[in-house]
């Protein structure tokens, strides 16, 4: 059974940093592409960051780039997301998602239960 | 960048009724790249339908997506107890990859 779990949410002051983690079970983790999609209950369901099977290819929202990285561990099969220059409209639920195995524009078919970050001193 | 507009916000319905969602695009959504999603309190969201109208594994058949461009429809024929949550729709068709901002399907 697939199973990702998210770790590593936490208050954080404006300006500061963190990093999430997501460690995947239950399936091939190096064979799926992976993102990072985060929910608040103004903005709702918002896509932030996406990184390919190997981790060659990175995808950003806007408004995160350049202040966030997304990564992965093929080995210890675990997706990251380094926060840094946190604003208090990073204040979300986030979580990470797996993208369906479809060869091109896909869906993403399973998720973890999210982290919450929230910005603020 | 595409926008998605889903209606009505909240729809309040008996068990039993049949549910009509409605999400359009400010522009096409090309090869019905658009996924519908679950969400119930406190869970991620759970997938439903991808390619506009393929259910996922493991979801019922009261459970049917349709529609192509820039219009799509999520329907559920027969409303179960389980049912009653919250549905997002999701174009991946272009970056960023935008949701609807979500229909409350509520017991009435």
């Amino acid at each position: 059974e697939v199973h990702l779990l998210e770790s590593g949410g936490g208050l954080v002051q404006p300006g500061g940093s963190l990093t999430l983690s997501c460690a995947a079970s239950g399936y091939t983790f190096r064979s799926y592409a992976m993102s990072w999609v985060r929910q608040t209950p103004g903005k709702g369901l918002e896509w932030v960051s996406s990184i390919s099977a190997s981790g060659d290819r990175t995808y950003y929202t806007d408004s995160v780039k350049g202040r966030f990285t997304i990564s992965r561990d093929n080995y210890e099969n675990t997706l990251f997301l380094q926060m840094n220059s946190l604003r208090a409209e990073d204040t979300a639920v986030y979580y990470c998602a797996r993208f369906m195995d479809c060869g091109g524009h896909c869906a993403f078919d399973y998720w973890g239960q999210g982290a919450l970050v929230t910005v603020s001193s | 960048e595409i926008v998605l507009t889903q209606s009505p916000g909240t729809l309040s319905l008996s068990p039993g009724e049949r549910a009509t969602l409605s999400c359009r695009a400010s522009q096409s959504v090309s090869s019905g790249h658009l996924a519908w999603y679950q969400q119930k309190s406190g869970q991620g969201p759970r997938l439903l339908i991808y390619d506009a109208s393929r259910r996922a594994t493991g979801i019922p058949d009261r459970f049917s997506g349709s529609g192509s461009g820039t219009d799509f429809t999520l329907s559920i024929s027969r409303l179960e107890p389980e049912d009653f949550a919250l549905y997002y729709c999701q174009q991946y068709d272009t970056l960023p990859r935008a949701f609807g901002q979500g229909t409350k399907v509520e017991i009435k």
